[in-house]
């Protein structure tokens, strides 16, 4: 059975660094072709993806955040991290990580969500 | 920056079939995923590459794409699919999401 949990605070201030881990299982991020991405939805609006990690370390970047937002993985753990410093209000949303097999192009499994509030 | 279009809404009657469709450019070239979303749940792919159901997902499900338009197709419409729907697809090493289409089961 695949599950994924998002994990991490669940209100920050302005300025201040979001730090979002998702524990997963069932599936390894050891296994070729498996990739996990992080997705984000602020209130009554559209799914907007982040950032994607495979296997093999290889990562892809929303261009409108990849300069500032990082994901990284911890195979032994089975965790994706996601960080994005310089929180501010407009980046309040339900937070998203689903997995992905890269020949599949879709994402097949996705955790609950965690909203994280941005606001002093 | 690649842009899918998707209608805002689609009302559809009780058991009548219906139709949410995703458009860009030669979408037709690339495979089309559709998610359903119901309020306060996390996403489901209910259809992947074009026309591929997931295991678990009602045969009422299906999906097409060709030229510029991809389309989701829901047979005999339920109360139970009432729910946000967003295509997406692979640009440029970019995962990119419709903007979403609210499904009104009338």
């Amino acid at each position: 059975q695949i599950t994924l949990k998002e994990s991490g605070p669940t209100l920050v201030k302005p300025t201040q660094t979001l730090t979002l881990t998702c524990t997963f299982s069932g599936f390894s991020l050891n296994t070729r072709g498996v990739g996990v991405g992080w997705i984000r939805q602020p209130p009554g609006k559209a799914l907007e993806w982040l950032a994607l990690i495979y296997w093999d370390d290889y990562k892809h970047y929303s261009p409108s955040l990849m300069n500032r937002i990082t994901i990284t993985k911890d195979t032994s753990k089975n965790q994706v991290v996601l960080t994005v410093p310089n929180m501010d209000p407009v980046d309040t949303a339900a937070y998203y990580c689903a997995r992905t097999p890269r020949s599949y192009g879709a994402f097949d499994f996705w955790g609950q969500g965690i909203l994280v509030t941005v606001s002093s | 920056s690649y842009d899918l279009t998707q209608p805002l809404s689609v009302s559809v009657a009780l058991g009548q079939t219906a139709r949410i469709t995703c458009g860009e450019s030669n979408i037709g070239s690339r495979n089309v995923h559709w998610y359903q979303q119901k309020p306060g749940q996390a996403p489901v792919l209910v259809i992947s590459r074009d026309n591929n159901r997931p295991s678990g997902i009602p045969d009422r499900f299906s999906g097409s794409n060709s030229g510029s338009t991809a389309t989701l197709t829901i047979s005999s419409a339920q109360a139970g699919d009432e729910a946000d729907y967003y295509c997406q697809v692979w640009d440029s090493n970019t995962v990119v999401f419709g903007g979403g289409t609210k499904l009104t089961v009338l």
